[in-house]
């Protein structure tokens, strides 16, 4: 049962233009939603979030966008650094339930 | 200063050992998780603890039990351990006072049983 889907486990962007990730999800009930950015042997990094009561949520070039009646959310990262390859993960929690993507592997070609 | 750490990063051990991966957070924070990050990335809750009571409890094997001495720590100990479980184990930690709530990874231990 997965409540929250990336369904595109790899994304490439060229240095400067803008990256979108897309994360979907089916439980109506999340209080907030979560991006996290991994590098390779290391753990998950908080990176930004959005509460249900709002429809978006920016902190310099990343910005979050909230779709309540799509169950959709996205990350716009412009303009994109070679330094954000990583992979994202989105995460959604409602108490202390988490729920995780798969993640999206993004590549910046410089 | 490491906010969350755990050891060891690397773990190879044969089937039907018991093993254990520590945590331990500098944090201050009053939460603890373990995820598990299996062969398909997915990364999934196991347990968590909120001032040494456990509060989430998914559907895992009784091999695996939780352990927190104090707010700290929480080590994850697995009995009997089977192929099944290579996998990446992630601990993590969290204050309900943060906005979010969000987490705190600590670098993953990569379990490996032969």
């Amino acid at each position: 049962d997965q409540q929250v889907k990336q369904n595109s486990p790899s994304l490439s962007v060229q240095e400067g233009r803008i990256s979108i990730l897309n994360c979907d999800y089916t439980n109506s009930m999340f209080d907030y939603f979560l991006w996290y950015k991994k590098y390779p042997a290391e753990g998950p990094t908080f990176l930004i979030s959005i509460s249900s009561i709002k429809d978006k949520n920016e902190d310099g070039r990343f910005t979050v966008f909230l779709n309540k009646s799509a169950k959709h959310l996205s990350l716009h990262i412009v303009p994109s650094q070679p330094g954000d390859s990583a992979v994202y993960f989105c995460a959604a929690t409602t108490g202390n339930q988490f729920y995780f993507g798969t993640g999206t592997s993004l590549t910046v070609i410089p | 200063d490491t906010a969350v750490s755990q050891t060891p990063k690397y773990l190879v051990t044969q089937m039907g050992n018991d093993k254990s991966i520590k945590c331990e957070q500098n944090l201050g924070h009053d939460t603890m998780y373990w995820y598990k990050q299996d062969s398909k990335k997915f990364l999934k809750i196991m347990f968590s603890y909120n001032n040494k009571e456990l509060i989430i409890n998914e559907t895992v094997p009784n091999r695996f039990s939780p352990k927190s001495p104090d707010k700290a720590h929480l080590n994850l100990h697995i009995n009997s351990l089977e192929l099944g479980d290579s996998a990446v184990y992630f601990c993590a930690s969290s204050h309900r006072q943060l906005t979010y709530n969000e987490q705190f990874f600590g670098p993953g231990t990569r379990l490996t049983v032969l």
